[in-house]
């Protein structure tokens, strides 16, 4: 069955510090990708999803994400952490397929902590 | 525009009461997912409703849980004789027709339920 490890459950960076979340997937056909965030008490929302293009995904808030086949990851990264980005990052996946009905498979989170 | 909404965004109800939990999706979304947030599990996929399809109920985790969607629009999920481990947040979220996959969902900012 398809699985999604996100790498560390919570990373601590400082501000202005490159942030690095990682993830990987377990399928012999990469799946759609894609990143969310989750502020407290809030729901989840897109950062970038990749499906077939760019191997590079721009997102929102200045992230961004590269797929790797060779690697089967999909690491997010953002050059110069803000503390407004101290949050839960969730990776999650899809399978591909006209039978897909887009339920996502998500990873345990990673928290990111964003030190003055 | 208006995003999922999600009532009511906190219940706190005894064990062995039953309990509905409502989303109002975006408008023209024809996709529904319902998922559950907890701190053993993480996130999970519950239940998807795409148009006047038959539901994919396979994320249910017992009898107990049901969900409908009248109209293609709104959705309850019903949880019946409430247990501790029934304690979650339950996210809403919707999407246009999932197609191949990789439809963006949205989600609301979900219902904490709490079993006394």
């Amino acid at each position: 069955a398809q699985s999604v490890t996100q790498l560390g459950s919570h990373v601590s960076v400082s501000e202005g510090a490159l942030v690095l979340l990682r993830c990987n997937y377990s399928s012999s056909v990469p799946p759609y990708l894609f990143w969310y965030v989750q502020y407290p008490n809030q729901g989840l929302q897109l950062l970038l999803k990749y499906t077939s293009a760019a191997t590079l995904v721009k997102g929102i808030n200045g992230f961004e994400a590269e797929f790797k086949k060779s690697e089967t990851s999909f690491h997010l990264t953002k050059p110069s952490a803000h503390m407004s980005d101290a949050a839960e990052y969730f990776c999650a996946v899809t399978p591909r397929g006209s039978s897909n009905t887009g339920k996502l498979i998500f990873g345990q989170g990673t928290t990111l902590q964003v030190k003055p | 525009g208006a995003g999922v909404s999600q009532s009511p965004s906190n219940k706190v109800t005894e064990k062995g009461k039953d309990v509905e939990l409502r989303c109002d999706p975006i408008s023209g979304h024809t996709a529904l997912y319902w998922y559950r947030q907890s701190l053993g599990q993480g996130l999970e996929f519950l239940i998807y409703f795409q148009g006047n399809s038959a539901p994919d109920k396979s994320g249910l985790p017992s009898d107990r849980f049901s969900a409908e969607r009248t109209g293609g629009s709104v959705s309850t999920l019903t949880i019946q004789r409430t247990q501790q481990e029934d304690s979650a947040v339950y996210l809403c979220a919707s999407s246009l027709a999932p197609g191949m996959g990789h439809q963006p969902q949205h989600f609301g900012d979900g219902t904490r339920l709490s079993i006394l």
